[in-house]
């Protein structure tokens, strides 16, 4: 049972459009999210977070969206630059057991 | 950079064999993670630790054991390896003192011949 879902495997962007990472979750008992960059052969590098009770959380180039009602969070990074090609992990945190639960990870490209 | 390392950075080892990993941490964090990273699986967490000599089971801890006896090293034991045990393995450290973010470590790559 994948509490959180990336329903998307990859995703290709021209330099300085923007990109949107999606992340779906099931359980409604997730109080924190969490997004990850992960280059090949390093560990993953924590981004961006949100609290269950926001609906937003922006740093820089980067902005988290979320939406209690559909269970959804999106990664939004504008301009999107060639260093920002990596892998993408979404995550959610439980504060009663104090686990983090990751999706499967989005590979972004994006083409100079 | 968070102070995590972990050691071997790469094995290679045949099945039936013990290994054992450890990941050591500079930070003081209470909390300890080991996951596993697989191809069309993302980060999955194998067993995690919330004090020295307390920890809990994750998601796919079967064929692991853990152990921590003190604050900065968190042990993760493949008692007889298998071929499905070969993958890439994270440490990582949180506490909530802080935030909520964990810092991973560098990885280990383990293959199982």
């Amino acid at each position: 049972d994948q509490q959180v879902k990336q329903n998307s495997p990859s995703l290709s962007v021209q330099e300085g459009r923007i990109s949107i990472l999606n992340c779906d979750y099931t359980n409604s008992m997730f109080d924190y999210f969490l997004w990850y960059k992960k280059y090949p052969a390093e560990g993953p590098t924590f981004l961006i977070s949100i609290s269950s009770i926001k609906d937003k959380n922006e740093d820089g180039r980067f902005t988290v969206f979320l939406n209690k009602s559909a269970k959804h969070l999106s990664l939004h990074i504008v301009p999107s630059q060639p260093g920002d090609s990596a892998v993408y992990f979404c995550a959610a945190f439980t504060s009663g057991t104090y686990k983090y639960i990751f999706g499967t990870g989005t590979r972004l490209k994006v083409l100079a | 950079d968070a102070g995590i390392t972990q050691s071997p950075r790469h094995k290679v080892t045949e099945t039936g064999t013990p290994v054992t990993l450890r990941c050591h941490q500079t930070e003081n964090h209470r909390y300890m993670y080991w996951y596993r990273q697989d191809p069309g699986h993302g980060l999955r967490l194998i067993h995690y630790s919330y004090g020295v000599k307390d920890t809990d089971k994750g998601e796919v801890s079967d064929g692991y054991s853990v152990s921590r006896s003190k604050t900065e090293d968190f042990l993760l034991t493949l008692e007889s390896a298998t071929s499905s045990q070969t993958s890439v393995y994270f440490c990582a450290i949180s506490d909530k003192r802080e935030s909520y973010e964990q810092y991973f470590g560098p990885g280990t790559r383990l293959t199982v011949t």
